[in-house]
């Protein structure tokens, strides 16, 4: 059981490129989500997703979309990359209110991305 | 808009002391709070889950209450030692346990 997995682990871009940030998890969870951390804070939400089809944005949603195609996949995208995205992403799933359980939040190890 | 905020920022206190961490929310219709430890450069290891109907939950050396009414969770931790040196974060889960809300932290060190 994997788990959340989240590639790349480190990617640097240049300013304006653009690239994809790819979660899945296989224990087929409904609830999807990204944050990003910079230095000395806490994590803050970009986008979640209640399931397939279904996204709605976080605290700090500008500059990044998703799609949700799948149960299992949750990519972020970002289409023209600024200095200010230089951050730690981590992509986290749990439950929906069908079959939540607990609502326990599980998280993938992180992706830190360098943007020059 | 849910809120969190967690006091203090950073806290250093001698090996074996007891300690309490602080997180605070501003809308108390939440589903469960969750708090996390994370280590330097690291992901994020989950501690303890309270459920919007409960009252507190205990592991180990760690006991983690819930006060809704008063919008106010705490991690205790016992007979505290060096490796529970980390950040800890305390989220709290909206309506559904959706969208949960991270504070900033609060960064323990403990001294040999």
């Amino acid at each position: 059981n994997a788990g959340v997995t989240q590639t790349p682990k480190f990617q640097v871009l240049k300013t304006g490129q653009s690239m994809t940030l790819q979660c899945a998890q296989d224990m087929n969870h409904e609830y999807m989500s990204w944050y990003r951390q910079d230095p000395g804070m806490g994590l803050r939400l970009i986008h979640y997703s209640v399931g397939a089809g279904i996204t709605d944005q976080g605290e700090v949603p500008n500059g990044y979309n998703v799609s949700r195609s799948t149960t299992e996949d949750f990519p972020l995208r970002l289409l023209s990359a600024a200095p200010s995205q230089t951050s730690v992403y981590f992509c986290a799933s749990s439950y929906d209110r069908g079959s939540r359980g607990t609502g326990e939040l599980f998280f993938g190890e992180g992706s830190r991305l360098t943007v020059l | 808009k849910q809120e969190v905020t967690q006091i203090p920022a950073a806290l250093s206190v001698p090996e074996g002391e007891n300690l309490v961490l602080n997180c605070s929310f501003t809308d108390s219709a939440i589903y469960n709070l969750q708090w996390f430890r994370q280590d330097p450069g690291k992901g994020l290891t989950s501690l303890l889950l309270i459920q919007s109907s409960q009252r507190e939950q205990t592991s180990g050396r760690l006991n983690a209450s819930l006060d809704k009414s008063s919008g106010r969770s705490t991690l205790y931790i016992a007979a505290s030692q060096p490796g529970d040196s980390a950040t800890y974060l305390c989220a709290a889960a909206g309506t559904g346990g959706f969208k949960t809300i991270f504070g900033a932290g609060t960064r323990l060190f403990v001294k040999a």
